[in-house]
């Protein structure tokens, strides 16, 4: 069965930081990926997505993401984090046998301290 | 842009009543999808729809039923609201390319359910 895990729960950076937000998924056939951020009571907002090409994709608000199918990962990055960028950061997974289903994980939670 | 639009931001009811949450997009989209978010369970899909009068039962649709008679509009019925469907609802679309599952889905704003 599909799935999705982002192994860390929370994740505190200092403002001007990198970042790296783990994804991991577990798939047949190549996936669609996707990333979401949910800013504080709001519904998620695509960051970027990846569908075949080029494993680095670049998003919105500066992130980007790497595609690597011998780790069956999906990693966000950001070279500097903002303070706005605080909010929880959701992977996806788009499977086709089932149509048009989505897999989400189940979040990473991002603080960022001045 | 998408815009998908939630008809409540904030809900309270009671126990056993019944509730309905509406969802419009405005992009001509096939696909609708309702979830619920709860603390670290993610997004857990409870019906999605590929097209009017078309519903499929998500992960955790019991409780819940869905209606779509209109293209933009989906709605949410909790038919006999209790307490553990106290949670942030989410509404999403997305269109039909030809290949399933490769389009991004556009979330509306979500709507918190508080039942008492």
């Amino acid at each position: 069965a599909q799935s999705v895990t982002q192994p860390d729960i929370h994740i505190t950076v200092s403002e001007g930081a990198s970042l790296e937000l783990r994804c991991n998924y577990s798939y047949g056939a190549t996936p669609y990926l996707f990333w979401y951020v949910q800013s504080p009571g709001q519904g998620l907002q695509l960051l970027l997505k990846y569908f075949s090409g080029d494993t680095l994709v670049q998003g919105i608000k500066g992130f980007e993401a790497e595609f690597k199918r011998s780790q069956s990962s999906f990693n966000l990055r950001k070279p500097s984090v903002h303070w706005s960028d605080a909010a929880e950061y959701f992977c996806a997974v788009g499977a086709l046998p089932t149509g048009n289903q989505f897999y989400f994980g189940t979040g990473t939670s991002l603080t960022v301290i001045p | 842009d998408v815009k998908v639009t939630q008809s409540s931001r904030y809900l309270v009811k009671r126990t056993g009543e019944k509730v309905f949450l509406e969802c419009v997009q405005d992009m001509d989209h096939e696909n609708m999808f309702w979830y619920r978010q709860d603390p670290g369970l993610g997004l857990r899909l409870i019906y999605f729809s590929y097209d009017v009068k078309m519903k499929e039962k998500g992960d955790i649709p019991e409780g819940y039923s869905v209606s779509r008679e209109k293209k933009e509009r989906f709605s949410l019925i909790l038919e006999s609201a209790s307490t553990n469907q106290t949670s942030m609802y989410l509404c999403a679309s997305s269109r039909v390319s030809g290949l399933p599952g490769n389009q991004p889905q556009h979330f509306g704003d979500g709507t918190r359910l508080s039942i008492l």
